[in-house]
């Protein structure tokens, strides 16, 4: 079972921005600036869209963007659009090269 | 530009072996780890397990760890991913991916994906 925690689905209308939360033991997501964000279309390879809590890779919207706060990592999606329908996974660190995801979140544009 | 080109699809009975395969290309293969990360169907992601191709150092989630073997080819810039007993819950598919090669500690990139069906 992950230790790490996402609600399950979230939603929101075009335009809008929505907040998917990860928390996790102090021991991961709260003792490292090592949180990923990941995003993954049915059929598809899953993309990396933010690491170390909250920087984009090249090439990944800036309406991608993300934050910690104790053991809780955000990742906030602005502007909403019909692409970003997607399931959202976090991913932590969690000591010599080992790492957990959490069980995604399944974000619906309406 | 790195790809990770994955071998085919598998059809397997529970008890056989079979041993899946990522050719990396674009970057140092012995420089960066890559690892493998499942996906059951209709399920999340499960992160298995990682290598360091340069020196074979091996980290497994506690999860995987004495049911899979990753091992990697640096002759061949190949990493593996191989069961010695499958069961039917091994259904499902496998993404190889690499660590930190243009990002720190992330999965930057990834293979197209392996789905291996067990029956």
């Amino acid at each position: 079972q992950s230790a790490l925690t996402q609600p399950a689905s979230m939603s929101g209308s075009p335009g809008q921005s929505i907040t998917i939360s990860c928390t996790g033991p102090t021991s991961d997501v709260g003792n490292y600036n090592v949180v990923s964000w990941y995003q993954k279309h049915p059929g598809k390879a899953p993309k990396l869209i933010l690491y170390d809590d909250s920087e984009r890779p090249s090439g990944v919207s800036d309406r991608f963007s993300g934050s910690k706060s104790g053991n809780t990592a955000f990742l906030t999606i602005s502007g909403l659009q019909a692409e970003d329908e997607a399931d959202y996974y976090c991913c932590s660190y969690r000591g010599p090269t080992t790492y957990v995801f959490a069980s995604g979140t399944t974000v619906t544009v309406l | 530009e790195v790809h990770l080109v994955q071998s085919g699809a598998e059809v397997k009975k529970a008890g056989e072996s079979l041993k899946i395969s990522c050719k990396a290309s674009g970057y140092t293969f012995l420089s960066d780890w890559i690892g493998w990360v499942r996906q059951m169907p209709g399920k999340g992601l499960e992160w298995m397990g990682i290598i360091s191709p340069g020196d074979s150092d091996v980290r497994y989630s506690l999860s995987f760890q004495g049911h899979v073997t990753i091992s990697a080819d640096k002759s061949i810039n190949t990493a593996y991913l191989q069961w010695s007993s499958l069961r039917p819950s091994d259904t499902g598919i496998y993404y190889c991916v690499t660590l930190g090669v243009t990002v720190v500690d992330a999965f930057d990139f990834w293979g197209q994906g392996t789905t291996v069906t067990v029956s």
